[in-house]
């Protein structure tokens, strides 16, 4: 696609449930990237994938986060048993290649609010 | 391990002040620097970048030079516009282990008031 996609925009769940947010990178683009944005907060490295594998989960907060990418492409998110301190921006990110100095692009985040 | 420190905000300029953003960072290699911008209900987007030590990136008047020898990447512009008012991250991509880790700063609001 033209950009990077993610889906839910937005996204309100009660406490406990389980969610699932989606992202399709660029086109051909071999690295993704999941951020966390928390309000007043910087952005938190989440994990990252090189192709369907993912070399580096140490950013994953706890157990009940996990995250897969099928067909070198889309990436599944998922938080299970949702907790409040869960609310904030998920941002996925995609870029060309693991060079180093590449540009990596993305999307408008998924806004989720756990009540 | 990496890391990248910014001046926290809030930032308020009057419109065509000069603007100076800080940012230092530590790194075990060799990183590249950038500067994003997020604008009011949008996403991150890239506004310039710098590769190596004394390039310096420019974009919308926007520059910052790569300093290697006080670790640092400041991002400067001569006359903000309202247009500007953003939050600005600062952040570092460094390739360790066969794959490239990019560590972003807190973040710097700016305002800019007419």
């Amino acid at each position: 696609g033209a950009g990077v996609s993610q889906s839910p925009s937005n996204k309100v769940t009660e406490k406990g449930k389980d969610v699932e947010l989606r992202c399709d990178p660029i086109s051909g683009h071999t690295a993704l990237y999941w951020y966390r944005q928390s309000l007043g907060q910087g952005l938190e490295f989440l994990i990252y994938f090189q192709g369907n594998s993912a070399p580096d989960k140490s950013g994953l907060p706890s157990d009940r986060f996990s995250a897969e990418r099928t067909g070198g492409s889309v990436s599944t998110l998922t938080i299970q048993r949702t907790q409040q301190e869960d609310s904030a921006v998920y941002l996925c990110a995609s870029s060309l290649s693991t060079a180093s100095g590449n540009t990596i692009y993305f999307g408008e985040g998924s806004w989720l609010t756990v009540v | 391990g990496d890391s990248v420190t910014q001046m926290e905000g809030p930032v308020t300029l009057s419109e065509e002040a000069f603007l100076t953003i800080n940012c230092t960072y530590t790194a075990t290699g060799y990183p590249s620097l950038f500067w994003y911008v997020q604008y009011p209900g949008e996403g991150l987007q890239l506004l310039l970048k710098a590769t190596k030590a004394d390039d310096k990136g420019s974009n919308k008047g926007f520059e910052a030079t790569y300093r290697k020898e006080t670790t640092s990447f400041h991002l400067e512009k001569g006359s903000v516009q309202v247009s500007d008012s953003a939050v600005y991250f600062c952040a570092l991509s460094d390739h360790l282990g066969g794959y490239q880790k990019v560590t972003f700063g807190i973040g710097t609001k700016l305002q800019v008031i007419p």
